[in-house]
């Protein structure tokens, strides 16, 4: 069965404190993984999309990374306006070597960093 | 900014009552997804649709029904609300890009959801 886990649940940081989350994935043939962010009340915003096992993404303070079993969203001197949850999904290999439609999502990790 | 819009933001219902989420997008996207996401919990696939007439129940069973008469629509309804409904209900949409030559899948795009609450 396709599975998405994420590590920790919670993570506190001082603001500059530099961390690491991580997705591991259990899928029938990876498709694409996606890394999107999660203010409370709000829907997911899109951080980056990683096809293929050392595939690299970088955008301000954070950068995606992505190994055969897992992703790390590394986040560097990190701010409080970094607090939010972020949450892994991933795209499995279908029928007829295409696609699913199915997003898969993992609970998420929900980020604070104090000042 | 993804154009997929969610109405109502906010619903407060009664016990009993029909009621219809919207959820429209823009972008042309052939597949879209409803999924539900109590406060601090994971997000959990109820519905999604690859195209126009094609629905498919999703991996957290529902008492809610969808339909895809067109594609920038996708409407969720509750027969008869309950308040084990109350709930965050999220609509996203994902289309077809080009990566090296190769169709792919984009990214899914989110609305800012319906908090519904049955009283």
């Amino acid at each position: 069965e396709d599975q998405v886990t994420q590590s920790p649940e919670a993570l506190r940081l001082q603001e500059g404190e530099s961390s690491s989350l991580n997705c591991s994935y259990t899928v029938s043939g990876l498709r694409g993984l996606f890394w999107y962010r999660q203010d409370p009340g709000k829907g997911p915003e899109f951080l980056f999309t990683l096809y293929s096992a050392g595939e690299e993404k970088e955008k301000e303070r954070l950068k995606a990374t992505l190994t055969k079993k897992e992703s790390f969203l590394h986040i560097t001197a990190p701010k409080p306006e970094d607090s939010a949850t972020y949450l892994c999904a991933v795209q499995a290999l279908g029928g007829y070597g295409g696609a699913t439609n199915k997003l898969i999502f993992g609970t998420g990790t929900l980020l604070a960093v104090q000042p | 900014e993804a154009d997929i819009y969610q109405t109502p933001r906010y619903l407060v219902i009664g016990t009993g009552k029909k009621i219809t989420l919207e959820c429209s997008q823009t972008m042309g996207h052939d597949k879209m997804y409803w999924y539900q996401q109590d406060p601090g919990m994971e997000l959990h696939l109820i519905h999604y649709s690859y195209g126009v007439n094609s629905t498919e129940k999703g991996d957290l069973s529902s008492e809610s029904t969808v339909s895809r008469i067109r594609t920038e629509h996708f409407p969720l309804t509750l027969e008869s609300a309950r308040p084990s409904h109350t709930s965050q209900y999220l609509c996203a949409s994902m289309g077809l890009g080009d990566r090296e030559g190769l169709l792919m899948n984009t990214e899914a795009f989110f609305g800012q959801g319906t908090r519904l609450t049955v009283v």
